[in-house]
């Protein structure tokens, strides 16, 4: 079956940078595009960005721009969001989507579990 | 903020019918992009419900069901059970942002 595990729970200070994994099974990796999501407390779910694991090609949203930077390895089907220069406004759960049919659908068929990232001093 | 609008919360009693709404604008719903609703049940990642509107993924029940008209779109769950309870939420996508957007999410509590 499909399933999407994220790396765990991440404390960071203002001004880190943080990590987090999203490893995928049960699916051809490079058949489709993983998304970037977070919902910080009490908010609605905000979209990060994409990759599509085959090309490496990237999106990502305008606010993030200059310090977002998504990566993929094939070789063991994981997808990273790299998120730097992190302030109390980056503190959130991230999740990470599989987008059904591949591209295109806008719909996000499968997602990961979530990870917190915290930024507290 | 939320690009699209939900009800912070709704309620119904067993076996009863409740609606949740999704408010647009011109810029993604009101131009013809679908709507997903998805369900995240307490402790678990929210799941896909509905999409392109009105569509079941296999395994839902047909006791759920979406609809959509003009710039705002509804979920309706029918014969309302326990296990119901949690939080839902809808998905589109906004041309003028080119970003995929959701509602704040609404709870449904089952009385």
């Amino acid at each position: 079956q499909v399933q999407l595990v994220q790396s765990g729970a991440e404390v960071k200070e203002p001004g880190a940078s943080v990590k987090v994994s999203c490893k995928a099974s049960g699916y051809t990796f490079i058949g489709y595009f993983i998304h970037w999501v977070r919902q910080a407390p009490g908010q609605g779910h905000e979209w990060v960005g994409w990759i599509n694991p085959d090309s490496g090609d990237t999106n990502y949203a305008q606010r993030f721009q200059g310090r977002l930077t998504m990566t993929r390895d094939t070789s063991i089907s994981t997808a990273y969001m790299d998120l730097s220069r992190l302030t109390s406004d980056d503190t959130a759960i991230y999740y990470c989507l599989r987008e059904k049919d591949g591209s295109g659908s806008l719909i996000a068929d499968y997602w990961g579990q979530g990870t917190l990232v915290t930024v507290s001093s | 903020q939320s690009v699209l609008t939900q009800p912070p919360s709704v309620s119904g009693a067993p076996g009863q019918r409740v609606t949740i709404s999704c408010a647009g604008r011109s810029s993604n719903i009101g131009t013809g992009y679908d709507v997903q609703w998805y369900q995240q049940l307490p402790g678990t990642a929210p799941q896909l419900l509905i999409y392109r509107n009105n569509n079941r993924p296999s395994g839902v029940p047909d006791r759920f069901s979406g609809s959509k008209s003009g710039t705002s779109a509804s979920l309706a769950i029918t014969g309302l059970q326990a296990e119901d309870e949690g939080d839902y939420y809808c998905q589109s996508f906004d041309i003028s942002l080119s970003a995929w957007v959701f509602g704040g999410g609404t709870k449904l509590t089952v009385l």
